[in-house]
């Protein structure tokens, strides 16, 4: 299975600050890759997929890169609701596997 | 709007079998791929397996041999069950609905609708 790495494990930022999450592949997996966000009690939630197209109703400070195997997301101005754990998935091969999870708090 | 609804046993015991329900409202099951993932406490998120609404199915390789996965059109439900349960099996479980989009020629997937999460306690 195609192991997804995720860094950093947790992140420490401000309201307002510029938050970036990297993902990367132990192979290529083209651009087949989705961020979700998880709060805590809550399902995970859709942020983004094809690695840079924004799930409906997301709001645009989040934005997505990457190709083959790395890969980031971006929060270019973090809100009081972002604090939450987010997870990468690849679908590019069986079976889907998920990064570890990066906890985004509050500093 | 489509809303997804776990259902099933809190407590199995081990060696027996895990068995969920997930009930969609709002909209049609048909057409689309569902999805179950998992999460045991305190850790990270695991997929178990996809169901298309033919019938058709993927399971995780390291779940495969206790995993069956069916659908029911009929009363737009889609279920899960996982046999000989052991402690590991304790968690979280969640269905999502699985979209399939066309991005310039390829066909991308996303849960975009999930339920709530329903914890399974596999326990004597």
């Amino acid at each position: 299975a195609i192991q997804m790495t995720q860094s950093p494990s947790s992140l420490s930022a401000s309201v307002g600050d510029r938050v970036t999450i990297t993902c990367r592949a132990s192979q290529g997996i083209r651009n087949d890759l989705g961020w979700y966000q998880q709060k805590p009690g809550k399902a995970p939630k859709l942020l983004i997929y094809a690695a840079s197209s924004l799930q409906s109703g997301v709001p645009s400070r989040f934005s997505g890169s990457g190709s083959g195997t790395d890969f980031t997301l971006t929060i270019s101005s973090l809100q009081p609701e972002d604090f939450a754990t987010y997870y990468c998935l690849q679908d590019y091969n069986y079976p889907p596997t998920f990064g570890q999870g990066t906890k985004l708090e509050i500093k | 709007q489509v809303q997804l609804q776990e259902s099933g046993p809190g407590l199995v015991k081990p060696s027996e079998t895990l068995s969920l329900t997930c009930t969609v409202s709002g909209g049609s099951i048909s057409s689309y791929y569902w999805s179950w993932i998992r999460q045991p406490a305190g850790k990270g998120l695991e997929w178990i397996g996809r169901i298309y609404t033919s019938g058709s199915t993927n399971y995780n390789p390291s779940l495969k041999s206790r995993v069956t996965m069916s659908v029911d059109t009929s009363k737009n439900q889609f279920s899960l069950k996982l046999s000989s349960v052991t402690a590991a099996d304790t968690a979280v479980y969640y269905c999502a609905r699985v979209e399939v989009r066309g991005v310039q020629g390829y066909y991308y997937y996303g849960m975009d609708v999930w339920g709530q999460g329903t914890t399974v306690t596999v326990s004597s």
